[in-house]
């Protein structure tokens, strides 16, 4: 089956650096990656959509500047949360889609992130 | 806009009862349905889906679902829980043959818990 893998599945940082998480399909070319923040008991609140080779679209009220996004190659999104503070603390997931038309986006274990 | 709509925040089940958790959506085009799940400490998975064809879908664990069109439903069922069944679960809808600016939109999601 499609696997999605995240890696670091967790990090701590301190505040005012900058943190890059990766996000890559295993066994499958996505054209698309999601990326997805999930607070405690609560939904999952998607962040951006990554398409391979063009700029991420972000969701209303994510920073696109805070929050960047590289997609460059069709197995490999990169997701940079740059200056950090604790409120940026979060759980950060991302998913993959092989085929737009199939819609079956397969979720990679998270990122715990931690920021001091 | 599309939207998700899971009216069960909570449910406590006590083994081998019968599961039912409603799924509502808005949207008034075809759709895509899908139920994931989370369980303890782990990533979601694609639970079931349904895109086309039989309404009524099968999926994996002894879970169905029943795409009620008129009813904009969606709701997940099993005859009969386990206690390993205690998990997150997700409802999910996106339109048929989404373009490249569409996405996926989850409900807020249902936490199962299982008494043994």
């Amino acid at each position: 089956g499609a696997v999605v893998s995240q890696h670091p599945s967790r990090v701590i940082c301190k505040s005012g650096t900058s943190v890059k998480i990766e996000c890559r399909s295993l066994d499958f070319q996505a054209t698309t990656m999601f990326w997805y923040r999930q607070f405690p008991k609560q939904s999952l609140m998607l962040m951006a959509t990554s398409n391979e080779g063009s700029k991420a679209t972000y969701e209303q009220g994510v920073e696109k500047d805070k929050f960047l996004i590289n997609h460059a190659s069709l197995t490999l999104s990169t997701l940079t949360v740059t200056s950090a503070h604790p409120e940026d603390s979060s759980f950060y997931i991302c998913s993959a889609i092989h085929d737009r038309l199939t819609d079956t986006q397969y979720f990679g274990p998270g990122t715990r992130l931690t920021v001091l | 806009a599309q939207s998700v709509s899971q009216h069960n925040h909570h449910v406590i089940l006590s083994e081998a009862a019968s599961l039912e958790l409603g799924c509502n959506y808005s949207y008034g085009g075809t759709v895509n349905l899908f139920w994931y799940v989370q369980y303890p400490g782990q990533h979601l998975q694609l639970l079931l889906k349904y895109f086309s064809g039989d309404p009524l879908v099968k999926g994996i664990k002894g879970f169905e679902a029943e795409f009620i069109k008129s009813k904009f439903s969606f709701n997940l069922r099993k005859p009969s829980v386990q206690w390993s069944d205690t998990a997150e679960y997700f409802c999910a809808v996106s339109k048929s043959f989404m373009n490249r600016d569409d996405k996926i939109i989850f409900g807020k999601g249902t936490r199962l818990h299982i008494l043994p």
